[in-house]
């Protein structure tokens, strides 16, 4: 049984581009949830996506911004990148219960952006 | 805003020693999660803890959770150097919408022999 998976590993972007991150959730979860690990610092809730909605949503600008879709893997994008931005991001997956009531979110391996 | 605070941020160990690792977070929850993470990796999943007065162990880490001080603890035993790495707590806030984990800011565990 494949896990999370993420693409790409690393990213090299300048500053001003738009970046698009990927994630695959783990089998027969639903939830995506995507995390901003800057380097010295825990992981910080940026959004969540569930029924290829957004749920929920972290204190991050508007630049930030994600799909999900009907499989219910889901896309990151991140424009106008600034060198703050540089850091892992991290997709977990969960399963949704009805009402919203969710288990253990799983984590992915990650996607290295580095802004210049 | 839940705050999760983790003490202390850096540990230095020697090898065969015990230390705990504490995490108190400022809302109520009762569901809390440790994690490990080595250098440029994601996160490994050490301890799932869903009720007050939970206890968890594997190896040489043992982890509870006491809902009522909203203090959880990751005690590690007769350390070893394969124990380096960086501690995270996290607190599923809201778990009943979706849930949103909050993250501690991160324990740095050295073992050396």
């Amino acid at each position: 049984d494949a896990g999370v998976t993420q693409s790409p590993t690393h990213l090299i972007k300048t500053r001003g581009q738009q970046v698009t991150l990927r994630c695959s959730p783990k089998s027969g979860h639903d939830t995506v949830s995507w995390y901003q690990q800057a380097l010295g610092q825990g992981p910080q809730f940026i959004f969540q996506y569930y029924e290829e909605e957004e749920r929920q949503r972290g204190n991050f600008p508007d630049r930030f911004s994600g799909h999900q879709f009907p499989n219910y893997s889901s896309e990151l994008n991140v424009n106008a990148l600034l060198l703050g931005d540089s850091a892992l991001y991290l997709c977990a997956s969960s399963f949704s219960m009805g009402l919203g009531y969710s288990y253990e979110q799983y984590f992915g391996p990650g996607t290295r952006l580095t802004v210049t | 805003e839940l705050k999760v605070e983790q003490n202390p941020l850096f540990l230095s160990m020697q090898e065969g020693k015990n230390y705990t690792i504490y995490c108190n977070y400022s809302t109520t929850s009762d569901r809390l999660y440790w994690y490990r993470q080595d250098p440029g990796k994601s996160l490994e999943s050490l301890f799932v803890l869903l009720s007050n007065g939970a206890v968890k162990q594997e190896g040489r880490l043992m982890a509870s959770l006491d809902t009522k001080a909203r203090l959880s603890t990751l005690h590690i035993t007769a350390a070893v150097h394969d124990l380096s790495a960086t501690y995270f707590c996290a607190v599923d806030y809201l778990y009943n919408q979706g849930g949103k984990l909050i993250f501690g800011q991160g324990t740095e565990l050295s073992v050396k022999p």
